[in-house]
Formats: C-alpha cells, structure tokens, sequence
C-alpha cells in the first residue's frame, strides 16, 4: 500500500507570494499524481492530473511537477481565492491514496 | 454539464446499515468509473472504492471490504454505496466522485457529499 505525505502540513502565505506544497510518495507512482483544491463545506476540485497536466479551468498560476516519488505543487502569485486545503493523490496502484493535505492560510 | 446528486444526510445507530445514492446526469453512466471517498470531521480524503458504470464490478479498499457494497443502476443512472455495521468512526462526508476521463482513476466531478452521523 503506497502512503502519501505531504509538507508542509499548514503553509502561511500573503496573497502575491509563491507557495510551493510538496507530496511524497512511499514507493515509486510515475507521473499518476492529481492534485486537488478543497474549500471549507465544499467537495474537492481537481487542478492537475498526470503530475503537470491541468484540468480544463485552472488557471495558468497552478503548476505541477515532478515523478517518480517527489512531486510539487506551485501557485505562482497567491490569490484571495486559493486559501483553501490542497491534496495530492496517487492512482498509480490499488488502493488508490490521497496525502494528509496542506492548509494554505494567510499570512 | 456532468452533475452528480446525492441522498440526504442521515443519522444511524451503531451496528445499522446506511445506504447513500448518487443520480448522474450529463454523461452516460456506462461509460465511466464511479468511486467512493468518504471524509471524517475535519481530516482528509479516504477512497473506499470504485465501480464500473458499465459492468458493475467493483474494488473496494481493503479497510472497507468486508462492509461496504458498491451497486449501480443503469436505467436510472445511479450508483449506490451501502455500509454495514456502523460505528462511530463512520461519522464523515461521503462523496461519489467520477473519474475525469473514461480512463485514468483521478476525479473530475464529485457530488456535494452526504453527511452521515452514527451516534447512538
């Protein structure tokens, strides 16, 4: 069972800074990564799959990187509306696993 | 545009059953995987299974094998999740999420969840 960790756990940022959000995985997943923006009572939003690919809407300031075991998510200038919690997620083996999230909060 | 809707929240006892649905409109139910993710009170994301819209044979997480039974109905286009054996640990969000492309287990469009409570 591959487990996913995330880091940091709470990321503080002001709005117009970068953020960078790491993921790790336990054992090798490829580039099968997605990653996730979740805001409070509201379900998660798919931002990229494929490690670097980004789903139809996201805007160009979400970024992915990475394969093998270490992946990055960057948010090039923090918006007002990227506070939220984000999670990463293998699909690479059975059983599917999401890492513990990062909460990005203001600074 | 691809919508899913899901059943009421519900408040079971320890040791019942719930049953939660999740109608998909917008896309043809056949064609793509549905999955299962649940998330308890203030902690993350867990995926308890998955289910083949069109063949109906699912995979579900071992944690939940023994308990929980994924179904579909294709004339309604809803898919089912029902769990057995309730505790208190059961107490989260339950959301069907279904996959971004007929290929590829990452999830593009996710119902708005269903609160289920287990207290006795």
């Amino acid at each position: 069972e591959i487990v996913m960790t995330q880091s940091p756990g709470t990321l503080s940022v002001s709005p117009g800074e970068r953020a960078t959000l790491s993921c790790r995985a336990s054992q090798s997943v490829s580039s099968n990564l997605a990653w996730y923006q979740q805001k409070p009572g509201q379900a998660p939003r798919l931002l990229i799959y494929g490690a670097s690919t980004m789903a139809t809407g996201i805007p160009a300031r979400f970024s992915g990187s990475g394969s093998g075991t270490e992946f990055t998510l960057t948010i090039s200038s923090l918006q007002s509306e990227d506070f939220a919690v984000y999670y990463c997620q293998q699909y690479n083996n059975w059983p599917l696993a999401f890492g513990g999230g990062t909460k990005v909060e203001i600074k | 545009q691809v919508q899913m809707v899901q059943s009421g929240a519900e408040v079971k006892k320890p040791g019942a059953s719930v049953k939660v649905s999740c109608k998909a409109s917008g896309y043809t139910l056949t064609n793509y995987y549905m999955h299962w993710v649940r998330q308890a009170p203030g902690q993350g994301l867990e995926w308890m299974g998955i289910i083949n819209g069109s063949g109906g044979t699912t995979t579900y997480a071992q944690k939940f094998q023994d308990r929980v039974t994924m179904t579909r109905d294709t004339s309604t286009s809803t898919v089912y999740m029902e769990l057995s054996s309730l505790r208190s640990e059961d107490t989260a969000v339950y959301y069907c999420a279904r996959t971004y492309h007929s290929f590829g287990y990452y999830f593009g469009y996710w119902g708005q969840g269903t609160l289920v409570t287990v207290s006795s």
